[in-house]
C-alpha cells in the first residue's frame, strides 16, 4: 500500500523561506516528484529527486532520503504567486501516488 | 508546443447517465495516465497507457469506469450510470516514458 504524509497547510511571509516535508511509505520506489498546484490548475512539475540529497533549482530545493522514506521542498525568497497546493508524489516504476498536498499560504 | 488538452472542460450530468471524457496528450508522448481529484484531495490514479502494452487498470474504482487509447494517442474515459461520487475534477497527464507527467486542465464533472 502506499501512505503519504505532509502536512496539510503552512503559512509564511513574503521573502521568507518555508519547507514542506513529506514522509512516505510506498510498496516500490524509484524516486520521487514534487508539483505545484494553485487553486482550480492542473499541477505542474517542479522537481525530481532519484538520489540521495539535495536537488537546487533556483528558488525551489528538493531533498530526498531513501532510507528514512522522507523528502523536503525548500521555498526560498516567498512570492505571492507562490501561494499554492505543493504535492509530494513518490513513484514506483510509472506509477505515482500523490499525497493531499500542503496548502502555502503567502502573506504580505 | 501545444500541451495536454481536455474536453469538455465542465460536465453536468443527471445521476444514471453516461459521461465520455477525452484528453488529447503531448505530441509524441508514449505514456497517459487518468487522475481523478475530490474537493480538498490528493489525485487519485485510475489507468496508465504506455505504447502498445496492455493498460494499468487497477485504479478504475468500479467496472463502471472504462477507458481507450485509440491509435497510441488520444484517450476517453468513460464512466456509465453515473452516481453522485463521481463528482470530482478528472485530470488526464502524458510523459514521455518515465519521466515527469503533464497535466491537462481537467474536467470538471458534477453529478445531479
Amino acid at each position: 500500500g502506499q501512505n503519504i504524509d505532509q502536512p496539510t497547510e503552512m503559512t509564511a511571509t513574503e521573502g521568507a523561506i518555508v519547507q514542506i516535508n513529506c514522509t512516505y511509505q510506498t510498496s516500490g520506489f524509484n524516486g520521487l516528484f514534487w508539483y505545484q498546484q494553485h487553486a482550480g490548475e492542473a499541477p505542474t512539475f517542479l522537481s525530481y529527486n532519484v538520489l540521495d540529497g539535495l536537488e537546487e533549482k533556483g528558488r525551489f530545493s528538493s531533498f530526498l532520503s531513501r532510507s528514512k522514506g522522507y523528502s523536503y521542498l525548500l521555498l526560498k525568497e516567498l512570492q505571492m504567486k507562490d501561494s499554492a497546493s505543493y504535492l509530494c508524489a513518490p513513484t514506483n516504476d510509472y506509477k505515482l501516488s500523490f499525497g493531499a498536498g500542503t496548502t502555502v499560504t503567502v502573506r504580505a | 508546443g501545444a500541451g495536454v488538452s481536455q474536453s469538455p472542460s465542465n460536465k453536468v450530468t443527471e445521476k444514471g447517465k453516461d459521461v465520455e471524457l477525452r484528453c488529447d496528450p503531448i505530441s509524441g508522448h508514449t505514456a497517459l495516465y487518468w487522475y481523478r481529484q475530490s474537493l480538498g484531495q490528493g489525485l487519485e490514479f485510475l489507468i496508465y497507457f504506455q505504447g502498445n502494452s496492455a493498460p494499468d487498470k487497477s485504479g478504475l474504482p468500479s467496472d463502471r469506469f472504462s477507458a481507450e487509447r485509440t491509435g497510441g494517442s488520444v484517450s476517453t474515459l468513460t464512466i456509465q450510470r453515473t452516481q453522485q461520487e463521481d463528482s470530482a475534477v478528472y485530470l488526464c497527464a502524458s510523459s514521455n516514458g518515465r519521466r515527469e507527467q503533464y497535466f491537462g486542465p481537467g474536467t470538471r464533472l458534477t453529478v445531479t
